[in-house]
């Protein structure tokens, strides 16, 4: 089964750019769509198609992605952004995988 | 405007059949390319993808629950249902159903989610 790798913990300065990986064989040919979750509440998209932002998503997040690592970028970060981050792709048609998740901190 | 939201027991003994109802409006499950999901997360741990069903009656399940688990719409389509058999206390999670947008299987991601409901399985 397809694996994503995230790290468990990121921390950042607020004012500072944080980057948070998501990494997979070949992951640069799969399309990666990224969540923020913050406690208590549901998932909220963020970045979809690797680098799109829905409505209403500020333009501080940005994504990337190439080879074997995508990237979520936030930058001018602030305190709001601490939240639980996910990335997700689809294995092939049939099966949809999450990333294990990444705590951002904002210190 | 889309909303969702996710109904059921949020107790279950061991061995017990789970069944967990996802309300929606602001969309049709008869519209092409629709699809609703279901995904939990234990508590304290990531998010772990279930099932989904599209618009088509087509339906895709997590290989490694697939024994475990159901999807269905009603026949008006505004709602969908999972059925999770043979309730274990590692399925104390919280379960969401979200709405599935993308121009095709592979591209698909979760853009409205419901608020999520803890099922707790214990005796």
């Amino acid at each position: 089964s397809y694996v994503l790798t995230q790290p468990p913990s990121v921390s950042v300065a607020p004012g500072k750019t944080a980057r948070i990986t998501c990494g997979g064989n070949n992951v640069g040919s799969k399309s990666v769509h990224w969540y923020q979750q913050t406690p208590g509440q549901a998932p909220l998209l963020v970045i979809y198609y690797d680098s799109d932002r829905p409505s209403g998503i500020p333009e501080r997040f940005s994504g990337s992605n190439s080879g074997n690592t995508a990237t979520l970028t936030i930058s001018r970060v602030e305190a709001g952004d601490e939240a639980d981050y996910y990335c997700q792709v689809w294995e092939d048609s049939s099966t949809v995988v999450f990333g294990g998740g990444t705590k951002l901190t904002v210190l | 405007q889309i909303t969702l939201k996710e109904s059921g027991p949020t107790l279950v003994k061991p061995t017990q059949t789970l069944t967990l109802t996802c309300t929606f409006s602001g969309f049709s499950l008869s519209t092409s390319g629709v699809g609703v999901g279901w995904i939990r997360q234990p508590p304290g741990k990531a998010l772990e993808w279930l099932a989904l069903i599209y618009w088509n009656d087509d339906k895709r399940y997590s290989p490694s629950l697939k024994t475990k688990l159901t999807i269905t719409t009603d026949t008006s389509k505004e709602e969908v249902v999972l059925t999770v058999t043979n309730m274990d206390p590692v399925d104390t999670a919280t379960y969401f159903c979200a709405h599935v947008s993308g121009f095709s299987s592979s591209y698909k991601h979760f853009d409205y989610w419901g608020q999520g409901t803890l099922v707790t399985v214990s005796s």
